[in-house]
């Protein structure tokens, strides 16, 4: 799986929109781009993912550039029970060890008030 | 809340005892997997059971193993304790096929080994 890169912390008012970068230069054609967060003391929780459109779901929007090398996770009116750590991995869907996430160290969010 | 649970949530053990996590997976998933997360780090990939059997481990040695069970519950066994296991261990269950397969967490287990 390619590796990602991601700001190691970044603050947001609270209400305002926090997006979050994440490269992924040698991402290849049949890889999602997928986003967790980790709230302190919890196990990483599934956001969104895609693989070249942009997505939106009720949680966040996630845009991919065309040529898919970065993405950006948004929450569009962030909340301070939106402080976390945000992971972005890129993986197959395709082959063994589908429950195989590689994890980096991630973006620590504050949302401050 | 994701459905996946893990016993204890904290355990305390001495260098060179053996230890048991238990996880019980979400309901219909038929995938459960292993993560070590040291202080500060993201989580590691330990290894991977579907159908009741080991099909992707990540770089952990031997000493690290694990059950699936019909029911789809499961046990990460940890023989021969070292300083360096300490960690919280994180449980997560997904169904293979289709996709878009996410990975339910649960809240982990943190593991002090003194």
């Amino acid at each position: 799986d390619a590796k990602t890169t991601q700001p190691t912390s970044m603050d947001c008012a609270e209400g305002r929109a926090a997006n979050l970068p994440c490269n992924h230069s040698t991402i290849s054609g049949n890889e999602y781009v997928y986003w967790y967060r980790q709230i302190h003391s919890q196990g990483p929780q599934y956001i969104i993912h895609g693989l070249k459109n942009n997505e939106t779901n009720e949680m966040a929007s996630l845009i991919i550039t065309e040529d898919r090398k970065s993405s950006t996770l948004i929450l569009p009116h962030a909340t301070l029970r939106d402080t976390a750590v945000y992971y972005c991995i890129v993986r197959s869907h395709y082959g063994g060890s589908q429950g195989n996430l590689i994890f980096g160290k991630g973006t620590k969010l504050s949302v401050k008030p | 809340e994701t459905g996946v649970t893990q016993s204890p949530t904290h355990l305390i053990k001495t260098r060179g005892q053996q230890v048991t996590l238990r996880c019980s997976s979400q309901s219909g998933h038929n995938t459960v997997s292993w993560y070590q997360q040291a202080l500060g780090q993201g989580p590691q990939f330990i290894f991977q059971y579907y159908r009741e059997e080991e099909n992707g481990r990540g770089n952990f040695p031997p000493r690290f193993s694990g059950l699936q069970f019909p029911n789809y519950s499961s046990e990460l066994n940890v023989n021969a304790l070292e300083l360096d296991d300490s960690a919280l261990y994180l449980c997560a269950s997904s169904r293979v096929g289709g996709a878009g397969e996410k990975l339910f967490f649960g809240s982990g287990t943190q593991l002090s080994v003194l």
